[in-house]
């Protein structure tokens, strides 16, 4: 059980365009999803706390116009890169709690985005 | 605040040879504590956690952690390595606000 997922695994797109990248929690109910950025050969770095039917929590530094964050349900959160650019090229990873396990998060396998 | 110190970015071994990753914590409060794996170009996986109760905490594929409150520290041991736990691994702490702070990283290398 707790099996988070992510769509798609990789993706290149060119300068200027977004890019929607989905975290399904598979066979729980999360209400709260959580988004990390990991650079090459670095640790995880969290952008921001998903929370559904609210806004997203964002940390410092992260630009909440650039990473728009949809928690529409509680099996599904999206990233959106808008207008992405080269510096945004980055693996993004995806984590929820079950219910009850809140100290526990689980995460998605990571989605490679490159931006050309 | 709280922030983790991973003592080692690369530590090489040999297979069947024991390993320890060390991790230190600094946090004014109470800390939940984890260590990670992730495999190349893969998310994390979860090996162990120290929520409370007894500090030696058993974990799977035969890692074992130990907290220890006065020295801050939670270091990962395994007794006898394979080549298949030649991997990145985080040490991670969090609070009541569920939000997870990691270490560097460690890179294991397992050699035959």
């Amino acid at each position: 059980g707790a099996v988070v997922s992510q769509h798609p695994s990789w993706v290149i797109c060119k300068s200027g365009t977004s890019v929607k990248i989905e975290c399904r929690s598979l066979d729980f109910q999360a209400t709260t999803m959580f988004w990390y950025r990991q650079f090459p050969k670095q640790s995880l770095m969290l952008m921001a706390t998903s929370n559904e039917g609210s806004k997203a929590t964002y940390e410092q530094g992260v630009e909440k116009d650039k990473f728009l964050i949809n928690h529409a349900s509680l099996t599904l959160s999206t990233l959106t890169v808008t207008s992405a650019h080269p510096e945004d090229s980055s693996f993004y990873i995806c984590s929820a709690s079950p219910p009850l396990r809140w100290n526990e998060q689980f995460f998605g396998p990571g989605t490679r985005l490159t931006v050309l | 605040a709280q922030s983790v110190t991973q003592l080692d970015s690369q530590v090489p071994v040999f297979e069947e040879a024991p390993v320890e990753l060390r991790c230190n914590y600094s946090s004014s409060v109470s800390v939940y504590l984890f260590w990670y794996v992730q495999y190349p170009n893969q998310g994390l996986q979860l090996l162990l956690k120290y929520l409370s109760g007894s500090t030696l905490v058993k974990g799977i594929n035969g890692f074992e952690a130990e907290f220890n409150k006065s020295q801050t520290s939670f270091h990962l041991r395994k007794p006898s390595v394979h080549i298949s736990d030649t991997a990145e691994y985080f040490c991670a702490v969090s609070r009541n606000d569920y939000k997870l702070s990691f270490g560097a990283g460690t890179t294991v290398t397992v050699r035959a």
